[in-house]
C-alpha cells in the first residue's frame, strides 16, 4: 500500500490565525495528483481542495491553499483565517498513482482544534 | 448541488445477521466505491465497481461482502454475517471518470454490530 504520512496527529490553532498541516506521500509516479478532506464531528467526508501534480500554480479555494511541493512529495494544507467551523479531522489522499489508481488511498489524517 | 444518497444514516444490527447498507450515486456517475472507516481510524478503500462490475476489491474486501447495482439507480453493499469488527462508518462514492474532480462521498452510514 501507498505510504501517505501526515505527521501531526492533532493542532490546536486561534481563530483568525493560519495552520498548515503536512502531508508527505512515497510515489515514483510523475502524473497523478492529491486530495484533501475535512471530516467534521457529524462524519461526512468534505471535499477541500485538489491539485494535479502538473498544475504549475499550487490550488487555492477560498481560505483553503495547497503548498505542493512534487520533488519533495509534500502536498500540505494551509487554512488561512481560521474559523470555530474549521474544528474537524483532516485527511490527505493522492490519487492516480501507481498505487491510488482509481481510488484513493487516506493518510491517518490530522485533528485541528479551533479556540477562540 | 447533486449529492451521492445514503441510506440508513445509522443502522444497529445483531453479529451474524446479514445488513445492506444502500447508496444513490449522482446519476451520470459511471463509477462507484464504498470506503469503511473504524472508529479512530483512517478511511479505507474497500470496493470499486464500473461497468456493473467490480474493477477493484482490497483485502478487506473478503467473501463476506458483495456489492451490486440491482436497478441502474441504488448501489448497494452487504454484509453477509456481521462480525463485531464490522462497525464502522461505510462511505459510498462516485465519479463521473476516472478523472479525480468530481469525486463525491456520501453522508456515511455507521454501522454498529452488536
Amino acid at each position: 500500500a501507498q505510504k501517505i504520512t501526515q505527521t501531526q496527529p492533532g493542532m490546536f490553532v486561534q481563530e483568525k490565525e493560519a495552520v498548515t498541516l503536512d502531508c508527505t506521500y512515497d510515489t515514483s509516479d510523475q502524473s497523478y495528483g492529491l486530495f484533501w478532506y475535512k471530516q467534521p464531528s457529524s462524519g461526512e467526508m468534505i471535499f477541500l481542495i485538489y491539485q494535479g501534480s502538473y498544475d504549475e500554480q499550487n490550488a487555492t479555494e477560498g481560505r483553503y491553499s495547497l503548498n505542493f511541493q512534487k520533488a519533495r512529495k509534500s502536498a500540505n494544507l494551509v487554512i488561512s483565517a481560521s474559523q470555530l467551523g474549521d474544528s474537524a479531522m483532516y485527511f490527505c489522499a493522492p490519487w492516480g498513482t501507481t498505487d491510488s489508481w482509481g481510488k484513493l488511498q487516506f493518510g491517518a489524517g490530522t485533528q485541528v482544534v479551533v479556540t477562540p | 448541488e447533486p449529492e451521492v444518497t445514503q441510506t440508513p444514516s445509522h443502522q444497529v444490527t445483531q453479529m451474524g445477521q446479514e445488513v445492506i447498507l444502500r447508496c444513490v450515486p449522482i446519476s451520470n456517475h459511471l463509477y462507484f466505491y464504498w470506503y469503511r472507516q473504524i472508529l479512530g481510524q483512517k478511511v479505507e478503500f474497500l470496493v470499486s465497481f464500473y461497468n456493473n462490475e467490480i474493477s477493484e476489491k482490497s483485502e478487506i474486501f473478503d467473501d463476506q461482502f458483495s456489492v451490486e447495482r440491482p436497478d441502474g439507480s441504488n448501489f448497494t453493499l452487504k454484509i453477509r454475517s456481521t462480525k463485531l469488527e464490522d462497525s464502522a462508518m461505510y462511505f459510498c462514492a462516485s465519479t463521473l471518470g476516472q478523472g479525480a474532480r468530481g469525486y463525491t462521498f456520501g453522508s456515511g452510514t455507521r454501522l454498529t454490530v452488536v
